[in-house]
C-alpha cells in the first residue's frame, strides 16, 4: 500500500516564475491538505481539498492556488515566486475531513527560489 | 488566533534518560493533540495522538495532557540516539478541521 507521494522531490526556480507541485494521497484517502514549512518552523497550513473543492484556506495570498482531481490527487500552484517562497512543501492526506482523522504526510518537495 | 508554542531547544539528554518535551496551546477548547517526529530533511511522522479525555502510552512514548494549564507533554523513556530529531506538536481546536503546529523542539540524544 503506497503512502502519500509527492513530485518533484526538489525544484529550483527564479523569482517571478510559476511552479506546480503534485501529490497523490494514500490509498483510501480523499482529503488532501498542503503545508509550507520554512527552515526552523512548523508546517503552516495553506489549504485543504475535499471532493475537488477548496474547503479551507490558511493565511496565504492568492498566488497560491490548487486543484484536486476525481482520483483525489492534488496540485499546488504558486505564481510570481518570491524568495520567501523557498521552503519544504508538504502534502498530507486523510480519510475524511474530520480533524481527528489521522493525516499522513508525504515526503515533501523542497522548493528553492533564486 | 490559535497559538501553539514549543521551546525550539535543542534539548540534550544522555542515552537511556527520559526526554520531556512540552507544548502549550492558547485555545482552551482544543480537543485533540498530536506529536510528530521529523528527522532533518524529512517529512513529519505521526508518533502519538491523544484526545482531551486522557493520557496515552505507546511503548517508550507517553503523551500527557494538562488541560488546566493548557499544555501537553511527550515523554520518551530510555532515549536512544535514533530519537534525535525535531518533535512537532499539533493541536486541533474544537470544531476545527485543521490542526495548528508548533515550531518544534529539537532533541539530541548523545551516547
Amino acid at each position: 500500500d503506497a503512502g502519500v507521494t509527492q513530485s518533484p522531490t526538489h525544484l529550483i526556480k527564479t523569482r517571478g516564475q510559476q511552479v506546480t507541485l503534485r501529490c497523490s494521497p494514500k490509498s483510501g484517502h480523499d482529503t488532501v491538505s498542503w503545508y509550507q514549512q520554512a527552515l526552523g518552523q512548523g508546517p503552516q497550513f495553506i489549504f485543504q481539498y475535499y471532493e475537488e473543492e477548496e474547503r479551507q484556506r490558511g493565511n496565504f495570498p492568492d498566488r497560491f492556488s490548487g486543484h484536486q482531481y476525481p482520483n483525489y490527487s492534488s496540485e499546488l500552484n504558486v505564481n510570481a515566486l518570491l524568495l520567501g517562497d523557498s521552503a519544504l512543501y508538504l502534502c498530507a492526506s486523510r480519510p475524511g475531513r474530520r480533524g481527528t482523522d489521522t493525516q499522513y504526510f508525504g515526503p515533501g518537495t523542497r522548493l528553492t527560489v533564486l | 488566533q490559535k497559538e501553539v508554542e514549543q521551546n525550539s531547544g535543542p534539548l540534550s539528554v544522555p542515552e537511556g534518560a527520559i526526554a520531556s518535551l512540552n507544548c502549550t496551546y492558547s485555545d482552551r477548547g482544543s480537543q485533540s493533540f498530536f506529536w510528530y517526529r521529523q528527522y532533518s530533511g524529512k517529512s513529519p511522522e505521526l508518533i502519538m495522538f491523544i484526545y482531551s479525555n486522557g493520557d496515552k502510552e505507546d511503548g517508550r512514548f507517553t503523551a500527557q495532557l494538562n488541560k488546566a494549564s493548557q499544555y501537553v507533554s511527550l515523554l520518551i523513556r530510555d532515549s536512544q540516539p535514533s530519537d534525535s530529531a525535531t518533535y512537532l506538536c499539533a493541536v486541533l481546536a474544537g470544531g476545527s478541521y485543521i490542526p495548528t503546529f508548533g515550531r518544534g523542539t529539537s532533541l539530541i540524544v548523545h551516547p
